[in-house]
C-alpha cells in the first residue's frame, strides 16, 4: 500500500534556530502534499498545500516566510520552521495524494513529527 | 462558519457494543467527499472509511459503516462490536472537489473510550 514517511519523528531545538522536517512518499509519486499542524488535544489544521515544482499555497494566517515548504520532487516535500519559538512546538503531519495512479479520494498520512522548541 | 462539526468531545462505549460518532458538514459544492480517520495516542492518522457525495449506498468497511444522510448533511460513523483497541480520537473530514489533490477540512474530533 501507499506509505508516507516523515523524518525526524521527534526533534527538540533551541529558540531562534531552524528545523527541517522531511515528508517522503515511499512507493508512489505524490503530485500534491499537504502539511498540517496539530496542537495538543486539538484537531489538524492545514498549513499549506504544495504541488511538485511550484510554490506552496498557504492557508490564511500561516506565515510563509516562517514555514518554508519545498516540494522539489514527486517523492519529497520539506517543511522548514525558521527562527523557531516555543509557540511553534506542535505535532506536524504531512499527507500526500497520488492523483496519477491512486484512488481519487485518498490522502496518505505520514506518522507525524513532534517538534519541541526550548 | 464551521464546515465540519463534531459535537461529541468524548464518548464511552462498553466493549462489544456498537457506538455512533456524529458528524455534520456544510458545503455548497455538489461534489465532495467525507472521511473518517482514527488517531491513536501514537499520533498516526489511520484512514477508516470514505463516502462520496454521489454514492448511493452507505459506505462500509468491516466493523465501520458510515450513515450518510445527504439531506441532513450528516455523516455519522458507526463502529460495531467495539474493541479495546478502538479507544482513540476520531476525526471526521471533508474534501470539497473531485479528487485527492483537494484539501481536507477536519472536525474537532471525538475521543472514544472503550470500557472492558
Amino acid at each position: 500500500g501507499a506509505v508516507v514517511s516523515q523524518h525526524p519523528s521527534r526533534v527538540i531545538c533551541k529558540s531562534g534556530t531552524s528545523v527541517k522536517i522531511e515528508c517522503r512518499s515511499l512507493d508512489f509519486q505524490a503530485t500534491t502534499m499537504f502539511w498540517y499542524r496539530q496542537f495538543p488535544k486539538q484537531s489538524l489544521m492545514l498549513m499549506a498545500t504544495s504541488n511538485e515544482g511550484s510554490k506552496a499555497t498557504y492557508e490564511q494566517g500561516v506565515e510563509k516566510d516562517k514555514f518554508l515548504i519545498n516540494h522539489a520532487s514527486l517523492t519529497l516535500s520539506t517543511l522548514t520552521v525558521t527562527s523557531a519559538h516555543p509557540e511553534d512546538s506542535s505535532f506536524y503531519i504531512c499527507s500526500a495524494s497520488d492523483s496519477l495512479t491512486g484512488t481519487l479520494y485518498e490522502q496518505y498520512f505520514g506518522p507525524g513529527t513532534r517538534l519541541t522548541v526550548t | 462558519a464551521q464546515k465540519i462539526t463534531q459535537t461529541q468531545p468524548g464518548m464511552f462505549v462498553q466493549e462489544k457494543e456498537a457506538v455512533t460518532l456524529d458528524c455534520t458538514y456544510d458545503t455548497s459544492d455538489p461534489s465532495y467527499g467525507l472521511f473518517w480517520y482514527k488517531q491513536p495516542s501514537s499520533g498516526e492518522m489511520i484512514f477508516l472509511i470514505y463516502q462520496g457525495s454521489y454514492d448511493q449506498q452507505n459506505a462500509t468497511e468491516g466493523r465501520y459503516s458510515l450513515n450518510f444522510q445527504k439531506a441532513r448533511k450528516s455523516a455519522n460513523l458507526v463502529i460495531s462490536a467495539s474493541q479495546l483497541g478502538d479507544s482513540a480520537m476520531y476525526f471526521c473530514a471533508m474534501r470539497e472537489g473531485v479528487d485527492s489533490s483537494y484539501k481536507l477540512i477536519f472536525g474537532s474530533g471525538t475521543r472514544l473510550l472503550v470500557r472492558p
